[in-house]
């Protein structure tokens, strides 16, 4: 009964590559959220897909900032050209319908 | 604009005590919240949930309740152990945003033996 995965767990970018992080729910959720968290603050919601849908990403920065939710395969969202102010942590969570979301261990990018 | 907020930053108890973790929200629309918490290093954990059409929920050591007049919810731990030594988080989910979750800050608990 895995939980949520994410990865990688750690990824350090420099500025101006491409970040790639990976989130697979749990089995059978068919809802994903992505959130972002700055050191010593709440988690800031990004975007919300269903299985080839975006549903909701009023929290997505309007460039460089991408997701999707593929028929097959895990949740990608993905940063274009780093910035240092893009360095947090950034955390997957799934859950079966309306209900209580539960996280991923997140992913912890590092733009150099 | 509409937030989330918590009282206290830190909150220091010592084993064995209760410990009383609020949050403020402001606003009216939300009718579902959650608290989590969250190690150093991990993922936010669920704990326990509460309808706006609820007052008061319990689970195995922790109850939260929910008074809409004020727009304040608490998080009660019951025999507070080393073991919920973390960053708890109150989250609220507004009718009409569909399903993200808004989140406070964070309160860190430290209990001490």
């Amino acid at each position: 009964n895995a939980g949520v995965m994410q990865n990688p767990r750690h990824l350090v970018r420099r500025r101006g590559q491409e970040a790639r992080l990976r989130c697979s729910p749990m089995k059978g959720h068919s809802h994903v959220y992505w959130y972002r968290q700055l050191p010593e603050e709440g988690l800031k919601f990004m975007v919300y897909l269903q299985k080839e849908n975006i549903i909701d990403e009023s929290g997505m920065p309007k460039e460089r900032f991408s997701a999707e939710f593929p028929k097959e395969g895990p949740s990608i969202l993905r940063i274009q050209q780093v910035v240092r102010g893009d360095s947090a942590a950034y955390f997957c969570a799934s859950s079966p319908s309306r209900t209580e979301q539960y996280f991923g261990p997140g992913t912890r990018l590092t733009v150099t | 604009g509409e937030s989330v907020g918590l009282h206290l930053p830190t909150l220091s108890v010592q084993e064995g005590d209760n410990s009383i973790i609020n949050c403020a929200y402001s606003n009216s629309a939300s009718d579902y919240f959650i608290w989590y918490k969250q190690e150093s290093g991990k993922g936010p954990q669920f704990i326990i949930d509460i309808r706006s059409n609820m007052d008061k929920r319990q689970g195995q050591r922790v109850t939260v309740l929910l008074n809409k007049t004020v727009k304040h919810l608490s998080l009660q731990i019951a025999a507070t152990q080393p073991g919920d030594s973390a960053v708890y988080f109150c989250a609220e989910n507004p009718s009409y945003s569909g399903y993200a979750l808004n989140f406070g800050k964070g309160t860190s608990l430290l209990v001490t033996p």
